[in-house]
């Protein structure tokens, strides 16, 4: 089974461009998570899609976060503009209801550095 | 609203040695817990779980964890560290009181594990 796959790995970006992160998650995992990590910290979440619903978005900065998850299977986040507060990783996560257990599983994530 | 506090940000120990990495909890009712290892530049991998069965959960590596509801503690342990052991160590909690949804992890800062030769 394909893990979560996330583009691009890197990316490096000079402050107040745009810049967009994908996501494709497991096959069949319902719910959809954003986290920012930055360095040397735990995960934070940014936003939590039920299907194409996101029905946790109280930690993303609205102002120039934004993200969509069409179809209720991939999703893409974006930043615009972007400042030098946002270098970090960014890590998608998906996971399935079914059993109760509530286990996320996480992509290797997306490093970016704004310059 | 839920926390999660890591004991030691490093944690060092010679190869053949016991891990130990604490966590520690804050909540009134019990929480799922889990502990995720992250490598360098790689994402988040889980290591093990506890979902209210069991209090003393294995889980891969050879790793285990302790629920202990009268200290609010899900403390990581490994009898005996391998070189390949070194990474970071994440203690997470979903569900529990104040109505947090099962859904959102919340994390702990993280503890880097080095292992010595």
């Amino acid at each position: 089974e394909a893990g979560v796959v996330q583009s691009p790995r890197y990316k490096i970006i000079e402050k107040k461009q745009p810049v967009a992160f994908w996501c494709n998650p497991i096959s069949g995992h319902n719910t959809l998570y954003w986290y920012l990590q930055n360095l040397g910290q735990g995960p934070e979440l940014l936003i939590r899609y039920e299907n194409e619903e996101a029905v946790d978005d109280s930690q993303l900065p609205k102002d120039r976060f934004s993200a969509e998850r069409l179809k209720g299977v991939d999703s893409t986040l974006k930043i615009q503009p972007a400042e030098l507060g946002d270098s970090a990783v960014y890590l998608c996560a998906s996971s399935t209801h079914s059993g109760g257990t509530y286990e996320q599983y996480f992509g290797p994530g997306t490093r970016l550095t704004v310059t | 609203a839920q926390s999660v506090t890591q004991l030691g940000s490093h944690v060092s120990v010679s190869e053949g040695a016991l891990v130990l990495l604490r966590c520690n909890y804050s909540s009134s009712v019990p929480p799922y817990l889990f502990w995720y290892v992250q490598y360098p530049n790689q994402g988040l991998q889980l290591l093990l779980k506890y979902t209210s069965a069991a209090t003393l959960v294995k889980g891969i590596n050879g790793f285990e964890a302790e629920f202990k509801k009268s200290e609010t503690s899900f403390h990581l342990t490994k009898p005996s560290a391998h070189m390949s052991d070194a990474a970071e160590y994440f203690c997470a909690v979903t569900g529990g009181a104040g109505g947090t949804s099962y859904g959102k992890l919340t994390f702990g800062q993280g503890t880097i594990l080095t292992v010595h030769p």
